[in-house]
């Protein structure tokens, strides 16, 4: 079974740019959550996404968004990028929207921005 | 608000060494609690959960107790392997839905 799947691995984009995202979750999972990860802050929950709604969002300003489409499929987006989001963007889905429902993590995607 | 807290790393031991990597949480409710690890050149994987007080997770040898009282979830190894070096991340899930919350990490490093 594959897992999750996020496009593309790396990214080198400039300041004030946009880029977008790709998160494909295992087959059948309905719940997709993205996360920033960095060292000075770790990893930070971006939102959360089931049945093509957005069902939590966490402390990121609104030039951070995202969607979800009806295979599941999510993706991210990021407007007028600055230096400091330059980043690991992880993906991970879940079966089901429930609390203790575990999380499986796509590899990543290393957003750079110069 | 929900936060987690653990030990700052990295952690160095030898083969066969005892572990244990503290966590610590503040949360409102009934959290569930994990601890995930990311080996190198790898995604975080789930390691142990648990979903209620004195709940005990376990997987690999590795063992966490979900303690109410302390708000606690330190991870445990009683003889631990080169080859469980790696990041360690305690989490927890504060309500409804998939959402984690996670501490800063504890790098492991094992050596023989």
């Amino acid at each position: 079974k594959a897992g999750v799947t996020q496009t593309p691995r790396y990214l080198i984009k400039t300041r004030g740019q946009q880029v977008t995202l790709s998160c494909s979750p295992i087959s059948g999972h309905r719940s997709v959550s993205w996360y920033q990860q960095t060292p000075g802050q770790g990893l930070q929950f971006l939102f959360e996404y089931f049945s093509e709604t957005q069902r939590n969002k966490g402390n990121f300003p609104g030039r951070f968004s995202g969607r979800q489409f009806s295979n599941s499929r999510s993706e991210m987006n990021v407007s007028t990028l600055e230096l400091g989001d330059s980043a690991l963007y992880l993906c991970a889905s879940s079966l089901v929207r429930e609390r203790a429902t575990e999380a499986f993590f796509g590899q990543g995607t290393r957003l750079t921005v110069v | 608000g929900n936060s987690v807290t653990q030990m700052e790393g990295p952690v160095t031991l030898s083969e066969e060494a005892f572990l244990t990597i503290n966590c610590t949480y503040t949360a409102t409710g009934y959290p569930s609690l994990f601890w995930y690890v990311q080996y190198p050149g790898e995604g975080l994987q789930l390691l142990l959960k648990a979903t209620k007080a004195d709940d005990k997770g376990s997987n690999k040898g590795f063992e966490a107790t979900y303690r109410k009282e302390t708000t606690s979830f330190h991870l445990e190894k009683g003889s631990v392997q080169v080859s469980d070096s790696a990041v360690y991340f305690c989490a927890l899930n504060p309500q409804a839905g998939t959402a984690l919350i996670f501490g800063k990490g504890t790098t492991l490093s094992v050596s023989s």
